[in-house]
């Protein structure tokens, strides 16, 4: 069946140091890869998203990397803050392309 | 618009009864994904609906059922619950599908005692 996996499961860094989550998917039909934040209490909301066309995006200091081949994709926070402290999901589109599967979350953590 | 909205926020069953979970998607959003949230298993995706069909299914036993309205609307219910079906359930709703942004809804805690 589809599998996302996703490394490490806890993540601890100094404030303003860099942060790199990897995923890896198993259905090469996947074409879709977006990845989801989630502050502790609350709902995951998208922060960024990238096509399999694309190899690579970035949004201010978020940028997430796409290799098909080797079917992984990854996402870089650079110089993070403590407000970026939360679960991070990572997710690939399921090969009817009508649904996510998701990895099992990075907890991150970023101290002063 | 308004965002996703789910009902009950809360419930708390004992094993073998059934539950249902309702969710209402954003304003013209007619997708609904349906996730079961667990400490340390992350998102498991339950089932998906559009225009009231269910497009895909996760690997959940078939307790796990659920519907959409023709308002987009969805419920889901699980029946005979057992002490593992405890978790937070989140619906998401999208304009098409997976391949969309999900925008999820606060979720509801269930517990089963």
């Amino acid at each position: 069946g589809e599998n996302v996996e996703q490394h490490p499961s806890t993540l601890s860094v100094q404030e303003g140091d860099s942060a790199v989550i990897k995923c890896t998917y198993s259905d090469s039909a996947s074409n879709y890869f977006p990845w989801y934040k989630q502050e502790l209490g609350k709902r995951p909301q998208l922060i960024i998203d990238i096509r399999s066309n694309v190899g690579e995006k970035k949004d201010q200091r978020i940028a997430v990397t796409l290799n098909k081949t080797a079917k992984h994709f990854s996402l870089h926070i650079t110089e993070t803050q403590p407000e970026d402290s939360a679960v991070y999901f990572c997710a690939a589109s399921t090969n009817s392309g009508y649904a996510l599967n998701f990895g099992k979350g990075t907890s991150l953590l970023v101290t002063p | 618009k308004a965002g996703v909205t789910q009902t009950p926020r809360y419930l708390i069953k004992t094993r073998g009864q059934q539950v249902t979970l309702s969710c209402s998607p954003i304003s013209g959003h007619r997708s609904v994904s349906w996730y079961q949230q667990t400490p340390g298993q992350g998102l498991q995706f339950l089932f998906e609906y559009f225009s009231e069909t269910q497009r895909n299914k996760g690997n959940f036993p078939g307790r796990f059922s659920g519907r959409q309205f023709s308002n987009s609307r969805s419920e889901m219910n699980v029946s005979t619950l057992e002490l593992g079906d405890s978790a937070l359930y989140l619906c998401a709703s999208s304009l098409a599908g997976g391949q969309n942004e999900q925008f999820f809804g606060p979720g509801t805690r269930l517990t089963v005692l």
